[in-house]
C-alpha cells in the first residue's frame, strides 16, 4: 500500500523556520518526481515545488522562491521542504504528492504571533 | 504567471452530466490532470494525461482536450460525486505547475 506521511507542521511566528518531512513507502520512491502542494484554509490547491528523482532539478512558485527549499533523501524515501522567513500568507495545509497519483494527508502549517 | 482558468461553480441533478472545463494557453502542449477534493480530505486523482482515468476510478469519470481547453465530463452524476474539483497542468516549459482555482461540484 502507498503511504505518504507528512510531519513536521506547527505553529511558528513571523519570520520564523520550519521543516517539513514526509515519508514515503509501497513505491520506488527514487523513480518518481515529487512535490509540496499546499492549501490556505478555504482556499484551492497551490503547488509550492518540485524535484526530480535524483535531486539534479527543483522549481518553486514565485511566492516562496529564495525562501523554500525542497529536498529529498532516496535512501532514507524521504521528501523534505525547509521554510524560512515563514509569512501569515504561508498558512496553509502542506501536502507532499508523489507524482500526479499519491498524495499524503497534510500537515499544518501556521504563521501567527 | 500561466493560470488554468475554470468554472467556480456547477451545479447538476442527480443522474446529469455535469461538465467542467478549464482553460489555459499551454494545454495544448501540456498534459492536464484533473483531482477530486472532498471536505477535510486529500485530493484525488480522477483523471490524468487529459483523458486517462486511474485504476479504481468509476468509468462516469472522463476527460477530453480540446485547444486550450480541457474539461471533466460526469456522467450519470451521483450525490457522492458532489466536491471541489481542481485541474492541474504546466506552463509552456514544463517545469512549474499550476492549478486552476478549482470548481464546486453541487448535485441539486
Amino acid at each position: 500500500e502507498v503511504q505518504l506521511v507528512e510531519s513536521g507542521g506547527g505553529l511558528v511566528q513571523p519570520g520564523g523556520s520550519l521543516r517539513l518531512s514526509c515519508a514515503a513507502s509501497g513505491f520506488t520512491f527514487s523513480s518518481y518526481w515529487m512535490s509540496w502542494v499546499r492549501q490556505a484554509p478555504g482556499k484551492g490547491l497551490e503547488w509550492v515545488a518540485n524535484i526530480k528523482q535524483d535531486g539534479s532539478e527543483k522549481y518553486y512558485v514565485d511566492s516562496v522562491k529564495g525562501r523554500f527549499t525542497i529536498s529529498r533523501d532516496n535512501a532514507k524515501n524521504s521528501l523534505y521542504l525547509q521554510m524560512n522567513s515563514l509569512r501569515a500568507e504561508d498558512t496553509a495545509v502542506y501536502y507532499c504528492a508523489s507524482g500526479y497519483e499519491y498524495w499524503g494527508q497534510g500537515t499544518l502549517v501556521t504563521v501567527s504571533s | 504567471s500561466y493560470e488554468l482558468t475554470q468554472p467556480p461553480s456547477v451545479s447538476v441533478s442527480p443522474g446529469q452530466t455535469a461538465r467542467i472545463t478549464c482553460s489555459g494557453d499551454a494545454l495544448p502542449k501540456q498534459y492536464a490532470y484533473w483531482y477530486q477534493q472532498k471536505p477535510g480530505q486529500a485530493p484525488v486523482l480522477v483523471i490524468y494525461k487529459d483523458s486517462e482515468r486511474p485504476s479504481g476510478i468509476p468509468e462516469r469519470f472522463s476527460g477530453s482536450s480540446s485547444g486550450t481547453t480541457v474539461t471533466l465530463t460526469i456522467s450519470g452524476v451521483q450525490a457522492e460525486d458532489e466536491a471541489d474539483y481542481y485541474c492541474q497542468s504546466a506552463d509552456s516549459s514544463g517545469t512549474h505547475e499550476v492549478f486552476g482555482g478549482g470548481t464546486k461540484l453541487t448535485v441539486l
